[in-house]
């Protein structure tokens, strides 16, 4: 059984950096093919795709928030880490991670997500 | 990058009727899509994959369509539960970009 669990704080000053952890169990990320995404959703909005971290440590990034993000993992601990420079109001959000479905880039199972607010 | 536009934003319909929502993709995308159901509060719920493909146990009323540029997804007849925000999302390339969503709302 797949689960992922989001944590990391609920509110940040602008200019700070956010730091995300993405707790999983049911797989390992040093299985070939595996693959750990980060996607949000500010309220009442649409998703949006972050990054996404694979097996082999080829990382993807959302060529808008490129330079502000950074994806790490722990595979002893079955974690990934997000990490995101310089918020801003506007990226305020639910934070999702999620595991790479098996046959390509899509998300078959998802966290429950962690509201981040950026306010001073 | 390549743009997901759904059609309706929203759609009203009672229980039973038949909805259609539709995912345009600004460029080709083969079969590279998937289909998600959001409820209030809650995650993504990961429906439908390569267009048509059933993940895990998904009522046979829904169903998926298309190739390209152009795909549905049809409930055929509407249940209580189906009411939720519905968005479609595209593994054609990086980077990866869903769409703006569709609420089916309870007439």
């Amino acid at each position: 059984q797949i689960t992922l669990k989001e944590s990391g704080p609920t509110l940040v000053k602008p200019t700070q950096t956010l730091t995300l952890t993405c707790t999983f169990s049911g797989f390992s990320l040093s299985t070939s093919g595996v693959g750990v995404g980060w996607i949000r959703q500010p309220p009442g909005k649409a998703l949006e795709w972050l990054a996404l971290i694979y097996w082999d440590d080829d990382n993807r990034y959302s060529p808008s928030l490129k330079s502000r993000l950074t994806l790490t993992k722990d595979t002893s601990k079955n974690q990934v880490v997000l990490t995101m420079t310089n918020m801003d109001p506007v990226d305020t959000a639910t934070y999702y991670c999620a595991h790479r479905a098996e046959y390509r880039a899509y998300f078959d199972y998802w966290g429950q997500g962690t509201l981040v607010t950026v306010s001073s | 990058d390549i743009q997901m536009t759904q059609s309706p934003s929203s759609v009203s319909a009672s229980v039973g009727d038949r909805v259609t929502i539709t995912c345009r993709a600004s460029q080709g995308i083969a079969s590279w899509l998937a289909w998600y159901q959001q409820k209030p509060g809650k995650a993504p719920k990961f429906l439908l994959f390569a267009a048509s493909s059933f993940h895990s146990v998904v009522p046979s009323r829904f169903s998926g369509s298309g190739s390209g540029t152009d795909f549905t997804l049809t409930i055929s007849s509407l249940q209580p539960e189906d009411f939720a925000t519905y968005y479609c999302q595209q593994a054609n390339s990086f980077p990866l970009t869903f769409g703006g969503g569709t609420k089916v709302e309870i007439k």
